[in-house]
This record gives C-alpha cells, sequence and structure tokens, in this order.
C-alpha cells in the first residue's frame, strides 16, 4: 500500500524560530492535507491542497503541494508555544475512495 | 454547530469483552469514516460508510472488528472478544455529502484499553 514518509520525526525549537516539515509518498495523491493533533483529542485540519504546485496560508502557516504530487512541505513561522503538538500529514486519491492516507507525524516542541 | 461526536470517551475492557464505540458525525454529513491510531503512530484508515452502507472497508481486520451506520442513530464501530493489542485510540471522522474528496472532520476518539 501507499506509505507516507515525515520528517522530523520531533522538533525542539525556541519560541520565535521557524519550522518547516514535509512528507514525501512513493506514489502520488490528488489532495495532500496537515492536520495538528494536541494530546487526547482528535486532528484539526490546518490546510488542504488540491493542486498540484499549489502554495496555500493559513495565518502563520504555509503549506505546498509538491509538482510531482508526491511530496508536501508545511511552513510555519514565528514559532509560539500553544503550536507544540502533533503535525500529520495526509495524502489522498480521490479516484480511490476517500481514505486518507496519514505520515507518522512530527512531535512539535517549542521552548519559551 | 456541534462538531463529531464520539463516546464513549475511554473505555477499559478485559481480554474477550466486547467494544462498542459509537460516532455521531457533524449535521448534514452522510459519510462516515474509522480509523485507528496507535501510540506514537499516525492514524490508520479502517472503513468508509455511508447510511447503510459499507464504501470501503480494506483497512478493517477481517475478523472479530464490524461497522455499521444505520439510517438512525449514530454510526457504531464493534469489536468482538478483545484482545490487548486492540487498545489503541479510534477515531471517527465525517464529511458532506458530495463529490468525493471532501474534507474530513475528525471526533475527539475513544481511547480503548485491553487490560
Amino acid at each position: 500500500g501507499q506509505q507516507l514518509n515525515q520528517s522530523p520525526q520531533s522538533m525542539f525549537i525556541q519560541e520565535g524560530e521557524d519550522v518547516s516539515m514535509n512528507c514525501t509518498s512513493s506514489s502520488i495523491f490528488n489532495t495532500w492535507l496537515w492536520y495538528k493533533q494536541d494530546p487526547g483529542e482528535g486532528p484539526v485540519l490546518l490546510i488542504a491542497l488540491y493542486k498540484a504546485g499549489e502554495l496555500t496560508s493559513n495565518g502563520r502557516l504555509t503549506a505546498q503541494f509538491g509538482i510531482t504530487r508526491k511530496d508536501s512541505f508545511l511552513n510555519i513561522s514565528a514559532s509560539i508555544p500553544s503550536d507544540v503538538g502533533i503535525y500529520f500529514c495526509a495524502g489522498q486519491l480521490n479516484n480511490a475512495g476517500n481514505m486518507l492516507t496519514f505520515g507518522g507525524g512530527t512531535r512539535l516542541m517549542v521552548k519559551p | 454547530n456541534a462538531g463529531v461526536m464520539q463516546n464513549p470517551r475511554h473505555l477499559v475492557r478485559r481480554r474477550g469483552q466486547e467494544a462498542r464505540l459509537r460516532c455521531s458525525p457533524m449535521k448534514g454529513h452522510s459519510h462516515v469514516y474509522w480509523y485507528r491510531q496507535l501510540p506514537e503512530e499516525g492514524l490508520k484508515f479502517m472503513v468508509y460508510l455511508q447510511k447503510e452502507n459499507i464504501i470501503d472497508e480494506s483497512g478493517m481486520p477481517k475478523e472479530r472488528f464490524s461497522a455499521e451506520f444505520p439510517k438512525e442513530g449514530p454510526s457504531i464501530l464493534r469489536i468482538q472478544q478483545v484482545v490487548r493489542g486492540d487498545s489503541a485510540a479510534y477515531f471517527c471522522a465525517s464529511s458532506p455529502p458530495g463529490l468525493a474528496g471532501d474534507t474530513q472532520y475528525f471526533g475527539p476518539g475513544t481511547r480503548l484499553t485491553v487490560l
């Protein structure tokens, strides 16, 4: 089956720093999504990308859908303590049903 | 404007018992998905249902696991004769009717512990 490799697995940064994480896939996806999960909660959608090459922002978050449709990155600028959590990428192949394939997650820790 | 509701939030079962997890989708949503998350891992797809129909159960174990989404009431994920390896967080997501690829909104999850 399809696999998503997400890196880095964890990051420990200083408040105010920028953060970058990415996902690569062995095969293409038609949609890329980025979610954030807080402890004890479900994933919350941050950004959805629907076209190869698309660059989308949501506040301090920016994500891009790779041209090859096999990768995506998420950047967080000027991190703050509430950015702490686990960030997941997810790919969706619309013509194979609606299931999401998730990466392994990036655990972000922010030092005030 | 309630989101996806799941209950119970925490469920403890002994080996061999049955676990029933319930999911009420967002208002107006007719597509429901179940995912399982083991500690320190991403979510893994289990099953996709529409009202009274199982659309894709390719991620569901062949034995002991079943899911339904009746015409009335919540979707149910049922695990019979639970084993320790079933301990995980189970998340439900819903999306509105329409074209494939609509955004999935997740519930808070049910954390199943098998003793």
